[in-house]
């Protein structure tokens, strides 16, 4: 079966604290997703990315970074937490995507990471 | 931005009833896709239909797509209990991105 781990299902921090949440898949992706989802907002795009050490930004990249340092792993980084941060935060991977052709791969999510900013 | 919306926000239905669940959306699109998820879990595939698709099937779930009123529909037929959850549509915005809706909840009472 196809996995994608989110290390932390849930998380407490304080304001001005880094966070990491860290994201794994087993299935030689090369596509993977963070997203936030909030009440009434659906799930809303942060970064992703294509390739290892390839970046994006999506809708909403600002007080986010990420990092893709191996194919199978992308990790989020909030690096001074704020309470507007706090969210379930979703990732996900897909399989390539063919140069010149749009996404038309199945998004793999995990189970979630629930951060609270105290 | 959000590229799909879904309709209606929030749905109630007997078991054995079918539900209906309708998404719109703004550009012109590649494919659409739904999703399911339970409370307070990742979300699960259901259905990829592509634009020159007007409808699928899948167990008891149907999809239509109608790209000139930029528009699709999910039927669950025969719901059951085990249905309850939110349901979103997904579409391709540009070559890398997936941008959902806000979601239909969906609850089947016993």
């Amino acid at each position: 079966d196809v996995k994608v781990t989110q290390s932390s299902r849930y998380l407490v921090k304080r304001t001005g604290e880094k966070v990491f949440l860290e994201c794994v898949q087993d299935m030689d992706h090369e596509n993977m997703f963070w997203y936030r989802q909030d009440p009434g907002l659906g799930l809303r795009l942060i970064y992703f990315s294509y390739d290892v050490k390839m970046k994006e930004k999506g809708d909403i990249p600002e007080g986010y970074s990420v990092s893709r340092e191996k194919k199978e792993r992308f990790s989020l980084i909030l690096e001074s937490a704020s309470t507007n941060q706090t969210s379930m935060y979703l990732c996900a991977s897909s399989p390539p995507i063919s140069i010149g052709q749009a996404n038309t791969g199945e998004l793999f999510f995990g189970e979630g990471s629930r951060l609270t900013v105290l | 931005s959000q590229q799909g919306e879904e309709d209606p926000q929030a749905l109630s239905i007997q078991e054995g009833e079918n539900a209906t669940m309708n998404c719109s959306y703004k550009t012109s699109i590649n494919n659409l896709q739904w999703y399911r998820q339970n409370s307070g879990r990742g979300l699960v595939h259901l259905i990829l239909i592509r634009s020159n698709e007007r409808e699928k099937h899948s167990g008891r779930l149907r999809v239509t797509l109608d790209t000139s009123k930029k528009s699709s529909s999910l039927l669950i037929t025969a719901s059951r209990a085990a249905d309850t959850a939110s349901y979103f549509c997904a579409t391709d915005a540009g070559y890398d991105k997936v941008i959902f809706g806000p979601g239909t909840s969906l609850s089947v009472i016993p």
